[in-house]
């Protein structure tokens, strides 16, 4: 079963506008971690934000913000007033820990290519 | 945040050879993994790789294949042995703690 799912293979945003990339998941470990990572032409693997299951609050990163809904299991990555050096691939992973860190593996979506344009 | 670095970058190998890639990180991290990435696609996790232990592979991989070591908390290899084309592919390292985790540039391998 597909543990990570990102439903956009793609996109394209005008310049400035926000933008919001879906990312739903599926555990039943309580205890899990949320991350996005973006991913330019480069090909490095830019870490952006993280999510513990336990955090109250979603997590922001400058104009990276996590909207974090436990109980749809979503965690949608927003960028606001998005710039062209936005366009890349953006990847959602998760983090089980089958209750102990050293059995915590990290599995990643499908990915979302979003294009900006000007 | 962690600073992580691999070596080679890039390698092209024969049909039948082994490539082993190093991991370092520039500080101790609790978690280290190994992932492949065809051109276009996601990451694939190869395995978890433990701390003075055998690392835990994936479905689909096994330690013949893709020996893995982990001596200390900064430092990993991954060797790719009886190289095949399919196996050209990029190499990932990652590395970090529970809420944060970060990658290598990434080991660019083709076989011929």
């Amino acid at each position: 079963a597909q543990k990570i799912t990102q439903t956009q293979p793609g996109m394209f945003v005008q310049e400035k506008e926000a933008v919001t990339l879906d990312c739903t998941y599926d555990t039943s470990d309580p205890s899990y971690g949320l991350f996005w990572y973006k991913q330019p032409s480069s090909g490095e693997m830019i870490f952006l934000i993280y999510q513990g299951s336990y955090d109250q609050q979603n997590a922001t990163e400058g104009r990276y913000s996590l909207n974090f809904q436990k109980a749809r299991k979503s965690a949608n990555l927003v960028i606001s007033a998005s710039q062209l050096g936005d366009s890349a691939m953006y990847f959602c992973a998760m983090r089980e820990d089958a209750g102990y860190s050293s059995a915590s593996k990290i599995i990643f979506g499908s990915g979302t290519r979003l294009s900006i344009r000007p | 945040s962690a600073v992580i670095s691999q070596k080679p970058s890039r390698d092209i190998c024969q049909r039948g050879t082994s490539l082993t890639i190093q991991c370092q990180v520039d500080s101790q991290v609790t978690m280290m993994f190994w992932y492949r990435q065809q051109p276009g696609q996601s990451l694939t996790l190869i395995a978890t790789a433990n701390q003075g232990s055998e690392a835990t592979y994936e479905s689909g991989f096994v330690i013949d294949k893709f020996p893995i070591s982990r001596p200390n908390l900064t430092f990993s290899t991954l060797t790719v042995s009886n190289l095949s084309p399919e196996d050209s592919s990029i190499y990932l390292c990652q590395g970090g703690n529970l809420d944060t985790q970060y990658f290598g540039p990434g080991t660019r391998l083709t076989v011929l």
